[in-house]
């Protein structure tokens, strides 16, 4: 079975800062994905970030960028210049195919608060 | 457009009473996921459909019935539930199950909160 471990339960940042959410997972596998997802206080889980263990480059989107380490097992988030909009719970996430299908495990979730 | 939708957005029911959740998606995908959600904790899987097939089956009580009646609809049935049910659940679609390659993004759903007194 695969696991996923968030150290952090809470975090904050100031506006305009950086912040770099952990994430490490166990596995056997050698094909997986691993997703960075929010989720506001309105609820919606938002993608954020994905990246193909198969790749080495890391991913990145504007102002999200990860640091996938594949040996060490670990997908850290990093958030530059921090907006009040980034307040939410984020919910580091891997994606295996099990028969066939999509088996999602999200870690518990890392609560980021963006100080004005 | 990646949009997932559901409703109520709140539900109270009694442990009697049999009532459903509905989730849309027009976004072509074949896949739709249900998940369950309590408060302060990660997402847990409890169906998967391909195909309008149900596809896996985590061991979820029969008190909860799934139904996938054409490729956009997922709903969720649901009888006889217990107070300990009351959570967010979420519904999500992705492109495809078996046979397309399979490693797709997970569109969600804004959820519905429900309640069981």
């Amino acid at each position: 079975a695969q696991t996923v471990t968030q150290s952090q339960p809470e975090m904050s940042v100031q506006e305009a800062e950086t912040v770099t959410l952990s994430c490490t997972y166990d596995t056997s596998e050698n094909n997986y994905y691993l997703f960075w997802y929010k989720q506001p206080p309105s609820r919606q889980m938002i993608l954020v970030i994905r990246q193909e263990a198969y790749k080495q480059q890391n991913a990145t989107e504007n102002r999200f960028s990860v640091n996938f380490q594949k040996a060490a097992k670990s997908f850290s988030l990093k958030i530059s210049d921090s907006q009040l909009g980034d307040t939410a719970m984020y919910f580091c996430a891997f994606m295996l195919l099990s028969g066939g299908y999509q088996k999602v495990t999200f870690g518990t979730g890392t609560k980021l608060q963006v100080i004005p | 457009d990646t949009e997932v939708t559901q409703t109520p957005k709140h539900l109270v029911m009694g442990m009697t009473n049999k009532k459903s959740l509905k989730c849309e998606q027009h976004m072509g995908h074949r896949a739709m996921y249900w998940y369950k959600q309590k408060a302060k904790k990660p997402p847990e899987l409890m169906f998967v459909y391909s195909y309008e097939k149900l596809s896996i089956n985590e061991s979820v009580p029969s008190r909860f019935s799934p139904e996938c009646p054409n490729s956009s609809l997922l709903n969720l049935h649901l009888h006889a539930l217990q107070p300990e049910d009351s959570a967010l659940y979420l519904c999500a679609s992705s492109q495809g199950g078996r046979g397309s390659g399979g490693y797709d993004t997970q569109y969600f759903g804004p959820g519905t909160r429900l309640t069981v007194l």
